[in-house]
């Protein structure tokens, strides 16, 4: 089993919807969480640092369940330019940093 | 602005050739990581190095090994390339473990 797992998609949503990815870890000594968004051939880039209380950053809303250890990424009235994968990251005590295989958004009009 | 760099950017190897790839950081980050990435397999993490003179296995370690050259490089060694090596491989630093990782433009490498 992976330590960390995504539903790889694709979400196929139109412009204006709410879309949510979830991304499950199995270590309980997980010590920070991240989401990435990467397009084609490019290099991961960050999207947000999920925290404990949760965190929004525009359309875009993370939060962090350490009890069911999951993270989930919530994205509000989609846009055409939102079309990527949506990687989530889990660093350990160890420093040791781990990507879920990415879910695949496509906002089409 | 830099951030990381990874050289050469396009390799094309003959199975059994050993090749290095470079990785630099000029952002004074303490941690580094090397990961590949095939298509529906997500990034995978190579090795990484928590810091300088330190260095660890990550999910993928076989068939490849690294050095800590100091606190900026952090560069992967194919001893003998295989087919099933064929890959992007990124290259991430970041400050410490609370921190984001940055990612440098990645090398795009086959193996015939």
């Amino acid at each position: 089993r992976k330590e960390v797992e995504q539903d790889p998609g694709p979400f196929n949503v139109p412009e204006g919807a709410t879309v949510a990815f979830n991304c499950t870890y199995s270590n309980s000594a997980s010590q920070s969480f991240f989401w990435y968004r990467q397009d084609c051939r490019k290099e991961p880039k960050l999207l947000m640092s999920v925290y404990s209380s949760g965190n929004e950053d525009g359309r875009f809303t993370a939060q962090l369940n350490r009890a069911s250890q999951y993270i989930s990424l919530l994205i509000r009235d989609s846009k055409l330019s939102d079309s990527a994968t949506y990687l989530c990251a889990v660093r350990l005590v160890t420093d040791k940093l781990i990507f879920g295989t990415g879910t695949r958004l496509q906002v089409f009009p | 602005n830099a951030g990381v760099t990874q050289t050469p950017k396009f390799q094309v190897l003959k199975t059994g050739q050993s090749m290095t790839l470079q990785c630099a950081q000029d952002m004074n980050h303490n941690s580094m990581y090397w990961y590949r990435q095939d298509p529906g397999m997500g990034l995978r993490l190579i090795y990484y190095s928590a810091s300088e003179g330190t260095t660890d296995k990550g999910e993928v370690p076989n068939g490849y090994n690294v050095s800590r050259l100091n606190k900026r490089e952090f560069s992967l060694r194919l001893e003998s390339a295989a087919p099933s090596q064929t890959s992007v491989y990124f290259c991430a630093s970041s400050f410490d473990r609370d921190t984001e990782a940055f990612f440098g433009q990645g090398t795009r490498l086959t193996v015939v």
